[in-house]
This record gives structure tokens, C-alpha cells and sequence, in this order.
């Protein structure tokens, strides 16, 4: 049963500190997205990856947040230094593009992050 | 830019009723339109997704509506149950045809047994 994975699946940390989110695409799958949900925000668009390149992170606060992918198998999300306004929900999602099933999404069961 | 709005924001049926939820997006180039449920402390999962040359699809209990004249789609869920109860995401491809989706703001639905 193909699934993205996310870890930690919760985290609290302190403001000042670092934080690293770690996500594992579904095999074979292309395009590796970050997505940060708030209650306010809903989902919004951090970053995203085709073949393990940047393609898009202007949604992310490049002066603390950056995001990559090591290997095919791996993206992370770092944050350094945290703040408590960083506090929401993270979750990672992969896809294949193109393919039979056009731009579907397969997301992972997010990371928790409260940084007090 | 580009843009997808949705409504309601909250939405409460009674068992056995239809429910309905509205989008609206703004890039004429989007040609795929899914909608993911999201139910509590998980992550987003699609249940029914529509291409730019469909007006209608239909799974079960669930269809989607797409009037791509007037930029809008719509998820409709007919005899509700409790299990329907959960935040639900329309959301759009946008031109670039890189895979991004937009995504509305999310509707959360309380089905009341």
C-alpha cells in the first residue's frame, strides 16, 4: 500500500530553535509539494519539487524556512529559528507529471509543529 | 493571480439530506479540478476529481458539476450519513501545467444523525 510518510508527526519546540520536517515521496513519484495548514490560512503552498529541483517556493519565508530533496526518497522542511507564528500543521505531498491521472496529489499524514 | 473560492465555510445537514459546496476559480487555462476530504487529525484524500472536458462525473453518493463558461464547479453529496462529516478542499490546476494545485479555503460539513 503506496503512502507518503511523514516525521515526526508531532513536534513542540521552543521559539529560537530548529526544526527539520522529513517526508518520503511514494516511489516512483515525481513532484514532492509542502504544504503549511492553519485555520486561518487553510493550505497553503510552500514549495514544491519536480525531479528533486526547486520549482516554486515563493510561498516560503526564504529567511527562515528552506526546503530540499537530498535523494528521491527524501524532502525536508527546515525551519531556523523557529517562531511561534510557524506553528500549524505541515504536510507533504507527491504526485507524477505528467500521468494518466493528470495533477492528482497524494498527501502524507502531516507533521504538527507548536513552537511556544 | 490565480485564485479558487469556496463556499460555504461551514455547512450542517441533517442524515439523509444532500449537501452541496461551490467553487469558483479564476484561471481560464485550468483543466483539472479535484476534490479532497480531509477528516480530523489526517491528511487531504481525493474522492473525486473532473477534467476540463467533463460537465459531470459521478461516484455513488457523490458527483461534481463543472461550467467552465462561467469558471465554476460544484461537489454535491446526496444522503448524507455521520461518516460524511469532515473538511472538504475543492481545488484547481493552474496553467503552468507543472502539477501546482490552487486550493480554496475548505468547507467543513456536520452531518447531525
Amino acid at each position: 500500500d503506496a503512502r507518503v510518510t511523514q516525521t515526526p508527526r508531532h513536534k513542540v519546540t521552543e521559539m529560537g530553535q530548529e526544526v527539520t520536517m522529513r517526508c518520503q515521496p511514494i516511489l516512483g513519484h515525481n513532484t514532492v509539494f509542502w504544504y503549511r495548514q492553519t485555520m486561518m490560512q487553510g493550505l497553503e503552498l510552500l514549495a514544491y519539487f519536480r525531479n528533486r529541483a526547486p520549482l516554486d517556493d515563493s510561498g516560503m519565508p526564504k529567511d527562515r524556512f528552506s526546503a530540499e530533496m537530498p535523494d528521491a526518497t527524501l524532502a525536508t522542511l527546515k525551519i531556523q529559528p523557529s517562531e511561534p507564528r510557524d506553528s500549524a500543521v505541515y504536510f507533504c505531498a507527491s504526485g507524477l507529471v505528467p500521468s494518466g491521472s493528470l495533477y492528482e496529489q497524494f498527501f502524507g499524514p502531516g507533521t504538527r509543529l507548536t513552537v511556544l | 493571480g490565480e485564485n479558487v473560492e469556496q463556499h460555504p465555510s461551514t455547512l450542517s445537514v441533517q442524515e439523509g439530506d444532500s449537501a452541496v459546496i461551490k467553487c469558483t476559480y479564476s484561471d481560464s487555462a485550468s483543466n483539472y479540478f479535484p476534490w479532497y476530504k480531509q477528516e480530523l487529525g489526517k491528511g487531504p484524500q481525493l474522492i473525486i476529481d473532473i477534467r476540463s472536458n467533463v460537465g459531470e462525473k459521478k461516484d455513488q453518493r457523490i458527483a461534481v458539476t463543472l461550467n467552465k463558461t462561467a469558471k465554476h464547479f460544484s461537489l454535491h453529496i446526496t444522503e448524507t450519513q455521520p461518516e460524511d462529516s469532515a473538511v472538504y478542499f475543492c481545488a484547481a490546476s493552474t496553467s503552468s501545467n507543472t502539477g501546482k494545485l490552487i486550493f480554496g479555503q475548505g468547507t467543513t460539513l456536520q452531518v447531525k444523525p
